[in-house]
């Protein structure tokens, strides 16, 4: 079972900054099958990023993702208001079985 | 536009079995390459993935839960199903199915269901 590792549990960033979260494999994922979630409160997970680094339908560009094997990175150039929210990695592919990461808090600072 | 909807009792007491039933419209759950799955995620915690089922009906299912879940799929009405027996407080949480392809993300969620163990 691969075991995926976020970091950091929150981040405190004000609008306008960049946000850069990680998410850390305990094993290499097979062909870079790793997504990232936003969730907001009272919401289910939205897709953001698949395949490490391919915007999901409608996913706006200030919304980047990169790495492979082990370490990915999500990154968001300039947060708007509507960014706040939680952010979970993913890994997926030829296996049926899927783990998330911990999730990483984008909060108002 | 392809919709998920679980429903179920939103309480269910201490030893019991929690039973959800996701509905699908806007497309069919016999589609094929598609895996129908359950996500939980316990008030204030992160996200664990339940188990899934397979168009062709086989079954996966996360190790930590596996001597508990049962998934099940009914073509006729374009639903499929959760039963997660034994539950303990533990259980409580909100779950939520959801769909991915083979080599593909969860890319369709339902809202979400928030179900309590408690007597």
């Amino acid at each position: 079972e691969i075991v995926l590792t976020q970091s950091p549990g929150t981040l405190s960033l004000s609008p306008g900054e960049r946000a850069t979260l990680s998410c850390r494999a305990s094993q290499s994922v097979s062909s870079s099958y790793l997504a990232w979630y936003q969730q907001k409160p009272g919401q289910a997970p939205r897709l953001l990023i698949y395949g490490a680094s391919s915007r999901a339908t409608g996913i706006p560009d200030r919304f980047s993702g990169s790495g492979s094997g082990t370490d990915f990175t999500l990154t968001i150039s300039r947060l708007e208001p509507e960014d706040f929210a939680v952010y979970y990695c993913q890994q997926y592919g030829s296996s049926p079985l899927l783990t998330f990461g911990g999730g990483t808090k984008v909060e108002i600072k | 536009q392809l919709q998920l909807q679980e429903s179920g009792p939103g309480l269910v007491k201490p030893s019991e079995t929690l039973s959800l039933t996701c509905t699908v419209s806007g497309g069919s759950i016999s589609s094929s390459s598609y895996y129908w799955g359950w996500i939980r995620q316990p008030p204030g915690k992160g996200l664990e993935w339940i188990g899934s089922i397979y168009y062709s009906g086989s079954t996966y299912y996360n190790p930590s839960l596996k001597s508990r879940v049962t998934i099940s799929v009914d073509t006729s009405k374009n639903q499929f199903s959760l039963k997660l027996s034994s539950v303990t407080a533990a259980d409580t949480a909100v779950y939520y199915c959801a769909r991915r392809g083979v080599y593909s993300p969860l890319d369709y969620w339902g809202q979400g269901t928030l179900v309590t163990v408690s007597s």
